[in-house]
């Protein structure tokens, strides 16, 4: 069974840094490109990063792309998002996600986790 | 930059009714890479369909996709009681990357 368990949300100040982490398990993640979707409260769903299986190429949505980083460590079956000089609008949930192949589309979730930046 | 438009942004049916859903890019889709998603409250967003009309595993045949290019539809023939959510669409591929549409709620008439 798929299971997707991210952990690393909180309350942060503007400005400041945070690590979220997804444990994968349950199929092969050197296989699949991971990714990460935010959904801000009450809001629709932005992809803000994804990760090939191999580590090699990364996407970074425009609105995320300098400040933060996608990772993943293979021998740990986990993924991890460095969030820095967070905004305001960066207070959302964030989900881990696995995509299903080469079309795109996103199969198995996470609860999410959800980070709040105060202003 | 692609834009999905997805109508109605809400649609209200009884259960037992046929509801179809609209997504409209603004541009062609590249291979038809185009996803449904549907999201309960508190909950994470479920896979339907990809690549415009396969449906993922463990989905029920009453949801179908179809469509190409700018133009896709995601249909539920005769709507369960608990397939009352909102739902998204998303393509892969066109600059951004990954685009969501604004989602449309289906609720209960």
């Amino acid at each position: 069974e798929v299971q997707l368990l991210e952990s690393g949300g909180g309350l942060v100040p503007r400005g400041g840094s945070l690590r979220l982490s997804c444990a994968a398990s349950g199929f092969t993640f050197s296989g699949y490109v991971m990714g990460w979707v935010r959904q801000a409260p009450g809001k629709g769903l932005e992809c803000v990063s994804t990760m090939t299986g191999d580590s090699v190429y990364t996407y970074y949505a425009n609105s995320v792309r300098g400040r933060f980083t996608i990772s993943r460590d293979s021998s740990k079956n986990t993924m991890y998002l460095q969030m820095n000089s967070l905004r305001a609008e960066d207070t959302a949930l964030y989900y881990c996600a696995k995509r299903v192949g080469p079309q795109g589309a996103f199969d198995y979730w996470g609860q999410g986790i959800l980070v709040t930046v105060s202003s | 930059e692609i834009v999905l438009t997805q109508s109605p942004g809400t649609l209200s049916l009884s259960p037992g009714e046929r509801a179809t859903l609209s997504c409209r890019a603004s541009q062609s889709v590249n291979n038809n890479y185009l996803a449904w998603y549907q999201q309960k409250p508190g909950q994470a967003p479920r896979l339907l369909i990809y690549s415009a009309s396969t449906r993922a595993t463990g989905i029920p045949d009453r949801f179908s996709g179809s469509g190409s290019g700018t133009d896709f539809t995601l249909t539920i023939s005769r709507l369960e009681p608990e397939d009352f959510a909102v739902f998204y669409c998303q393509q892969y591929g066109s600059s951004p990357l990954y685009t969501f549409g604004q989602g449309t709620k289906l609720e209960v008439k």
